[in-house]
């Protein structure tokens, strides 16, 4: 079965980057896209970018384009996503989740909890 | 960028009854509509793609219709189980976008 797991919640400080993973289980890793998301608490979804895993294609959305650069590694069918520069703004919950045309958005990982705290 | 309204912001209902959730986009998307569940501390669940096509594994009480800029989600017989935040999100242009969520709550 399909499963993408994330890495576990964190806490930096601001100023810092931090690195969230999101491994990939259960398909062909290379086969679908990987999305990553980013919720606020309380509050609705925006849509950060995502990477093709066969390419390195990526595509941002401009108003994360400074803040997240994401990768993959594919030996071991994981995703990255770097944060920069963090702010309290930053502090969120981020889902990766896996774009295919026949089940869009249909697998999400469980989410990272990041905090920008001093 | 597409800016989807969602209304009802907040919907209580009693069981049993049926809800319609609206999400109105700020320009045509066609059918390039996706619905999601998210309960409490969850991650998102897609419930309805491209507008109205069902999805495996849901419940058939949620179905979902409209095309172009008016979309609605209907919930037939709601019970404790529904009770969620349910987004819109289209998938027409770059960037991807979500509406605010309508949530659902049961008296």
């Amino acid at each position: 079965q399909v499963n993408l797991l994330q890495s576990g919640a964190a806490l930096v400080k601001p100023g810092a980057s931090v690195n969230l993973s999101c491994t990939a289980s259960g398909y062909i890793f290379t086969a679908y896209y990987i999305h990553w998301m980013k919720q606020s608490h309380g509050e609705s979804l925006e849509w950060i970018g995502y990477i093709n895993p066969n390419s390195d294609y990526t595509n941002y959305n401009a108003k994360f384009r400074s803040k997240a650069t994401l990768t993959v590694d594919k030996s071991t069918n994981t995703a990255y996503m770097e944060l920069a520069r963090l702010t309290s703004e930053d502090s969120a919950t981020y889902y990766c989740t896996r774009e295919s045309y026949y089940d869009p958005f249909a697998y999400w990982g469980q989410g990272t909890l990041v905090t920008v705290s001093s | 960028d597409i800016v989807l309204t969602q209304s009802p912001t907040t919907l209580s209902v009693t069981p049993g009854e049926t809800v319609s959730l609206s999400c109105r986009a700020s320009h045509y998307i066609g059918t390039n509509l996706h619905w999601f569940q998210q309960r409490t501390n969850d991650s998102p669940r897609l419930l309805i793609k491209y507008a109205s096509q069902s999805i495996s594994g849901i419940p058939s009480r949620f179905s979902a219709s409209g095309s172009g800029t008016d979309f609605t989600l209907h919930i037939n017989k709601v019970d404790f189980d529904d009770v969620s935040s349910y987004f819109c999100q289209q998938a027409q242009t770059w960037p991807l976008t979500f509406g605010s969520g309508t949530k659902l709550e049961i008296k």
